[in-house]
């Protein structure tokens, strides 16, 4: 079972701010968050990752609580070519652990 | 950008025939896996491995075999193709850096197979 419980899908127009929200309950102290992004017919591509508080990078923001039992993935300004399956995972440091993959949430960016 | 490649991009096999899904990586990372995924669902981990001379299998049962014979190269083969094989599969590489570490993956574009 996947670790975490995100929306299956969402939609958005050209120009919006995309916020993709992601539960994790049962995160451990040591367990990192992670976002890729997937688009038909490709491997995913990482996106970002944090631990806590909010990390922003060249694509996207991650904003984590306090408790960190959730996180949400922003995307500024989307378009077209942002429609893809994102897919949210946490897992720990270490050479051992092996990555559990959920559904993900499928954006839909409209013109 | 990752350098990871799969090979062929796309086939089409008929049923028994064994073959070779290829895949490379130019980044010196010592892990590599594979995926398994189907339209619309999650990936499934079918093999990886830590180095050269280990291979494990993932946690989706699988009738594939893999070798790990150069850091670079990581090739899937199956036996005898059914139609159930037919799926897309990803490789994928991560450094193997400080077990503190996180893990990132690098994914090839994968190979979409089709058996008749």
């Amino acid at each position: 079972l996947a670790k975490t419980t995100q929306p299956i899908s969402m939609d958005s127009y050209e120009g919006q701010e995309v916020n993709i929200t992601c539960s994790h309950n049962n995160i451990a102290t040591n367990d990192y968050i992670t976002w890729y992004q997937q688009f038909p017919s490709q491997g995913p591509r990482f996106i970002i990752q944090g631990y806590k508080t909010k990390v922003t990078n060249e694509v996207a923001s991650l904003f984590i609580p306090a408790d960190r039992k959730s996180s949400t993935l922003s995307l500024p300004r989307v378009s077209l070519s942002d429609t893809a399956v994102y897919y949210c995972l946490v897992e720990g440091a270490g050479n051992n652990r092996k990555l559990i993959w959920g559904l993900g949430t499928s954006l839909a960016v409209n013109p | 950008e990752a350098d990871i490649y799969q090979t062929p991009r796309y086939l089409v096999i008929g049923t028994g025939k064994k073959i070779t899904l290829e895949c490379s990586q130019t980044m010196g990372h010592d892990k590599m896996y594979w995926y398994q995924q189907d339209p619309g669902m999650e990936l499934h981990l079918i093999h990886y491995s830590y180095g050269v001379n280990s291979t494990e299998k993932g946690d989706l049962s699988s009738e594939s075999t893999v070798s790990r014979i150069r850091t670079e190269h990581f090739p899937l083969t199956l036996e005898s193709a059914r139609p159930s094989h037919t799926s897309q599969y990803l490789c994928a590489s991560s450094p193997l850096d400080r077990a503190d570490e996180f893990e990132k993956l690098f994914f090839g574009s994968g190979t979409q197979l089709s058996v008749l």
